[in-house]
């Protein structure tokens, strides 16, 4: 099964803001949108963001996603020491009926 | 307070077997559907098979077809995973999650080794 496209890497200075991005296809982000989810080493994965791009209770304000089309997009705004870590995105794909990840971004907060 | 917790992992051997189990609480059990997602070590997520809420539909990765079976007991509030025929690539974490739409809670996981 073809997983969600995310770039492996990116780096943002300490309050800068940082746009990470998700390609999928017509059968999966752009039908339903993907959800965010955070990763910190050794811990299991935070849902940041719904498919809705609504976040969940007590989710930081300075998140917030989007999509246009096949491509999602987590942006967070005033990068902190805590937001350094794994992202990864998800989507339910209508046309596999299967669950796809993207490989996941390593955000490092220079 | 939702609260799912793995248990079952192990070290087992190539062509071996294992039975995951994910005991949920803080939540309605048996109104969600529900996933497990695995880790190989440094590698990203995978998800591996989800069960609906009733347990009449259930959805595999082609990695695991044939090999693993989702189930759960929603008396028990429990999901399982039966994982057979296991191979090197295998070896990984696996999270259950709660599946609201989303995978808005997910369990610590529990490490299952695969290696002679």
């Amino acid at each position: 099964q073809a997983g969600l496209t995310q770039p492996p890497s990116v780096s943002k200075g300490l309050r800068q803001t940082a746009t990470l991005t998700c390609t999928g296809n017509s059968n999966n982000v752009a039908d339903q949108g993907a959800a965010w989810l955070q990763q910190h080493q050794g811990h299991p994965p935070k849902l940041l963001s719904y498919r809705n791009n609504n976040r969940p209770s007590g989710i930081s304000e300075r998140l917030s996603a989007s999509r246009s089309g096949n491509t999602a997009s987590l942006t967070i705004t005033g990068l902190q020491p805590e937001d350094e870590a794994d992202y990864y995105c998800s989507a339910w794909d209508s046309s596999l009926s299967t669950w796809v990840f993207g490989g996941g971004t390593k955000l490092t907060v220079l | 307070e939702v609260q799912l917790l793995e248990s079952g992992g192990g070290l087992v051997q190539p062509g071996g077997s294992l039975r995951l189990s994910c005991a949920a609480s803080g939540f309605i059990f048996n109104n969600y559907a529900m996933s497990w997602v695995r880790q190989a070590p440094g590698k990203g997520l995978e998800w591996v098979s989800s069960i609906s809420d009733s347990s009449r539909n259930t959805y595999y990765a082609d990695s695991v077809k044939g090999r693993f079976t989702i189930s759960r007991d929603n008396f028990k509030n429990t999901l399982y995973l039966q994982m057979n025929s296991l191979r090197v690539e295998d070896t990984a974490v696996y999270y259950c999650a709660k599946d609201s739409g989303d995978h808005d809670h997910w369990g610590q996981g529990t490490l299952a080794t695969v290696s002679s």
